[in-house]
């Protein structure tokens, strides 16, 4: 009864590769999120769905690409990949849009992203 | 513009001691203000939230949190720390029809 699962939890690839990590939440909510985690912890939010639609688009490389095809499942397509990218990424999901029902999020467990 | 400062970005507390974490927040909104735990490997987990009733939070795991207007703070704290305590806290904060804002994290450590 996981409420909010991504898949793979690792991902080894070599750098100019393609791969997609996948979210689903079975909590009912309409936002999603996606976030990046540096190796000192920091987490920077990288892009929100509510009902499908793209709320948050923060300065994230081009390469990146969410794809929400309904509201319970959002995943993340990245392009090219670099030495950079190399970071847990974590997927949330919340009811309502950030701030407005004053509600909380829902993380998954995190990819471990990793790129040699 | 809203952010979010964790004022100690290392903690430790023997096991048996209080621990506080600070956190100090900027909005020009009512904020709803949330602590979340990370163990090492995992995803994050909610541990309270304020969102403008009492003052005073409890949590999950005896963690507790006091919002302080007039000091712009929500710091955390637990009377008695355990091992199982040491783990990564984040403060976030988040205003009405806007993201979420993340603190740069506390790691808290429990000697014992």
């Amino acid at each position: 009864d996981t409420a909010v699962s991504q898949t793979p939890k690792y991902l080894v690839t070599q750098m100019g590769n393609d791969k997609s990590i996948k979210c689903e939440q079975n909590l009912g909510h309409d936002t999603m999120y996606w976030y990046k985690q540096d190796s000192k912890k920091f987490l920077k939010i990288m892009f929100s769905y509510n009902n499908k639609e793209l709320i948050i688009n923060e300065t994230v490389p081009n390469r990146f690409s969410p794809k929400s095809p309904d509201k319970a499942h959002l995943n993340l397509h990245i392009n090219s990949l670099e030495l950079g990218d190399s970071a847990v990424y974590f997927c949330a999901s919340s009811h309502g849009r950030p701030g407005l029902a004053r509600t909380e999020q829902y993380f998954g467990p995190g990819t471990r992203l990793t790129v040699t | 513009a809203q952010s979010v400062t964790q004022l100690d970005s290392h903690v430790s507390v023997s096991e048996g001691t209080p621990v506080l974490l600070r956190c100090n927040y900027s909005s020009s909104y009512s904020p709803s203000l949330f602590w979340y735990v990370q163990h090492p490997n995992k995803g994050l987990q909610l541990l309270l939230k304020y969102t403008s009733a009492a003052t005073l939070v409890k949590g999950i795991n005896g963690f507790e949190a006091e919002f302080k207007k007039s000091e712009t703070s929500f710091h955390l704290t637990k009377p008695s720390a355990h091992m199982s305590d040491a783990a990564e806290y984040f403060c976030v904060v988040s205003v009405p029809g806007n993201q979420f804002y993340f603190g740069t994290g506390t790691s808290l450590t429990v000697i014992p």
